[in-house]
């Protein structure tokens, strides 16, 4: 099975320029998830969507930070403008709603932002 | 606020060398406790849930148990291509849904 799969793996910008993320999630999750990881740091999330809603966008800079999901499988970040201070790791997760039991997310391998 | 909190930040250890990562947590109404180990320039790789105290699990030469405050990885004569950085996460009601909360990791090397 594949596993959650995002592109660009690395981006560099300058400061003030667009920038978007894709991710495609593990077939059948319906609950896709956007990670900000700093380095030295364990995963934030900026937020969740489950299907095309998204159920908590609490943590997401609306200011500069946009996402969509519309088709409720891939999903995309974009940051615009971007900053010095967005140089981070985006990574995306997907889970399956299992009743009873505690979702289990699968991140992708993330895509390292550089704001020069 | 759920606080999750890994000790120690990074540990070296020879291999064969037998040791223990700790995570300790704050947490209201704990859904599940996650370990996850994560290599340079890849995402965190799911290893483990424990949901109540007394609870353990094991993994080739890793071993995860679980408390009502914390929880132990333990790592049984490790190998180097066990060097990763190992992350502890909390999944937790927040009202109306769940969070999972990460601790900062802890930095495993292991030499010949």
């Amino acid at each position: 099975e594949a596993g959650v799969v995002q592109s660009p793996r690395y981006k560099i910008i300058e400061k003030k320029q667009p920038v978007a993320f894709w991710c495609n999630p593990i077939s059948g999750h319906n609950t896709l998830y956007w990670y900000l990881q700093n380095l030295g740091q364990g995963p934030e999330l900026l937020i969740r969507y489950e299907n095309e809603e998204a159920v908590d966008d609490s943590q997401l800079p609306k200011d500069r930070f946009s996402a969509e999901r519309l088709k409720g499988v891939d999903s995309t970040l974009k940051i615009q403008p971007a900053e010095l201070g967005d140089s981070a790791v985006y990574l995306c997760a997907s889970s399956k709603r299992t009743s009873g039991s505690a979702d289990t997310q699968y991140f992708g391998p993330g895509t390292r932002l550089t704001v020069l | 606020e759920d606080q999750v909190t890994q000790s120690p930040e990074a540990l070296r250890l020879q291999e064969g060398e037998s040791s223990s990562l700790n995570c300790s947590y704050t947490v209201s109404g704990l859904r599940g406790l996650f370990w996850y180990r994560q290599d340079p320039g890849k995402g965190p790789e799911f290893l483990f849930t424990l949901y109540s105290a007394g609870e353990e699990k094991e993994k080739e030469r890793l071993k995860a148990t679980l408390t009502k405050k914390e929880s132990f990885l333990h790592i049984t004569a490790p190998k180097p291509e066990d060097s990763a950085t190992y992350l502890c996460a909390v999944l937790a009601y927040t009202g109306t849904a769940s969070k999972l909360t990460f601790g900062t990791g802890t930095r495993l090397q292991v030499t010949l």
